[in-house]
């Protein structure tokens, strides 16, 4: 299996610019979680989806960020606009069913994005 | 408060030596325990899980054990290599059933030759 894949893996954009990040989930996961990581706040659950319907979205810092899973296969997370502190390296995860209660996800390599 | 504390934060190492990595959670009730492995510009991968009726399980050079009344984990390395030289991540799932892990700020391994 290919894993889940993310693009783009670099990003730098300018504050203020619509910044949206791509994830292709693990083929068969019923499960898809957006994270981020920075080196103050270590990885921070953003919103996660359970057979492409969205069910936590606590986690999202505020309105500029949304999340969209229009199939299994699928998932965008969009930060409109946005700024310097969004800063960060986002992942996305998948995982299958009960796997989740076990805490195994599967990452991808992650989409690095730069705000300047 | 449900948390999970790791120590060191990080460490330096050399070739060929072991080391032991720790982690303190306060999550209750307790299921399982994950460590993952972030190498630097990856994404974290998963090394083992403990249950709770688990004392000790081996993948590899690493060993993993949990000590679930005193809700403390270490994960031991021997014989460090250069490729072991990553990020520690230790993971617990929230205690009240959601599908939330609370994870640990990792600790960074860093084995020079």
């Amino acid at each position: 299996d290919a894993g889940v894949i993310q693009s783009p893996r670099h990003e730098v954009t300018e504050m203020g610019q619509e910044v949206t990040l791509r994830c292709k989930p693990i083929s068969g996961h019923d499960y898809l979680f957006w994270y981020r990581q920075t080196m103050m706040r270590g990885l921070e659950l953003l919103i996660y989806f359970n057979n492409n319907v969205p069910i936590d979205d606590s986690g999202m810092p505020e309105d500029r960020f949304s999340a969209k899973m229009p199939n299994a296969s699928f998932s965008t997370l969009k930060i409109q606009p946005s700024e310097p502190r969004d800063s960060a390296v986002y992942f996305c995860a998948s995982s299958l069913g009960g796997g989740v209660h076990t805490g195994e996800l599967f990452f991808g390599e992650g989409s690095r994005l730069t705000v300047l | 408060k449900n948390q999970v504390e790791q120590s060191p934060q990080s460490l330096i190492i050399l070739e060929g030596k072991n080391c032991t990595l720790q982690c303190n959670y306060t999550v209750s009730p307790f299921s399982n325990l994950r460590w993952y492995k972030q190498d630097t510009g990856r994404g974290p991968v998963s090394l083992t899980i403990m249950t709770f009726s688990e004392n000790t399980k081996s993948n590899g050079r690493y060993t993993a054990t949990l000590d679930a009344d005193t809700k403390q984990s270490s994960l031991h390395i021997t014989a460090s290599q250069l490729s072991d030289s990553a990020s520690y991540i230790c993971v617990v799932p929230n205690s009240r059933g959601y599908n939330k892990l609370i994870f640990g700020a990792g600790t960074r391994l860093a084995v020079h030759p």
